[in-house]
């Protein structure tokens, strides 16, 4: 079975600080790796996403996050955070689970609060 | 267009009714998925349906039914509403190993 550990459910950060969200994973398989921001009253959108190749890959509105495979991790960061990026944060994990379809698997989110 | 729309965006409902949310996605993926979202912000999956065909059913009562008439609609239909049946209701549709696309939600409230 596989799952997402967010470390911090909330992080609150002063506006051009840099930030770090944290998450682990667990899976005994090869998975894809996503995250996912939610603005307030509105749905889900994709980040970035390692599927393979580079650790580091880089997503919309300049954050980044790297694949470390040993620790299991896969961190999101930003280098200096705007007003903007206010919003819960999902870490997932995608399995094949057969006829063409992936399970995707969220952790239980972050939220980042930026301070003016 | 929107790329993955739901209505209703907001559903205020008394116990025991039987209501549905429909969903209806224009980017022609093969997949398409209902996720529950509660007051946590915790989300999970609920049923996803690949080529009309169901693929993931949790382990989610069975008062709770998805339907979907073509590729393009995923509906859910919800019998016998109990308090714990409100949350955010999201749709989503993928084409590619996880990456969806997602509604904007509707908040359904059981009185």
């Amino acid at each position: 079975a596989q799952s997402v550990t967010q470390l911090d459910s909330q992080v609150p950060v002063f506006e051009e600080a840099p930030v770090e969200l944290r998450c682990n994973y667990s899976s005994s398989v090869s998975v894809y790796l996503f995250w996912y921001v939610q603005y307030p009253n509105q749905g889900l959108q994709l980040l970035l996403k390692y599927l393979s190749g580079s650790t580091l890959v880089k997503g919309i509105n300049g954050f980044e996050a790297e694949f470390n495979k040993s620790q299991t991790s896969f961190h999101l960061r930003k280098p200096s955070v705007h007003i903007s990026d206010t919003a819960e944060y999902f870490c997932a994990v995608s399995l094949y689970s057969g006829a063409g379809s992936y399970q995707l698997t969220f952790g239980k989110g972050t939220k980042l609060s930026v301070i003016p | 267009d929107t790329a993955v729309s739901q209505t209703p965006k907001y559903l205020v409902t008394q116990m025991g009714n039987d209501k549905s949310i429909k969903c209806e996605q224009n980017l022609g993926h093969d997949t398409m998925y209902w996720y529950k979202q509660d007051s946590k912000k915790f989300l999970k999956i609920m049923f996803s349906y690949n080529n009309k065909e169901l693929i993931i059913n949790e382990t989610v009562p069975n008062r709770f039914s998805p339907k979907s008439p073509d590729k393009a609609h995923l509906n859910l239909h919800i019998n016998s509403l109990e308090l714990g049946d409100s949350a955010v209701y999201f749709c989503a549709s993928s084409q590619t190993p996880g990456k969806l696309f997602f509604g904007s939600g509707t908040q359904l409230s059981v009185l």
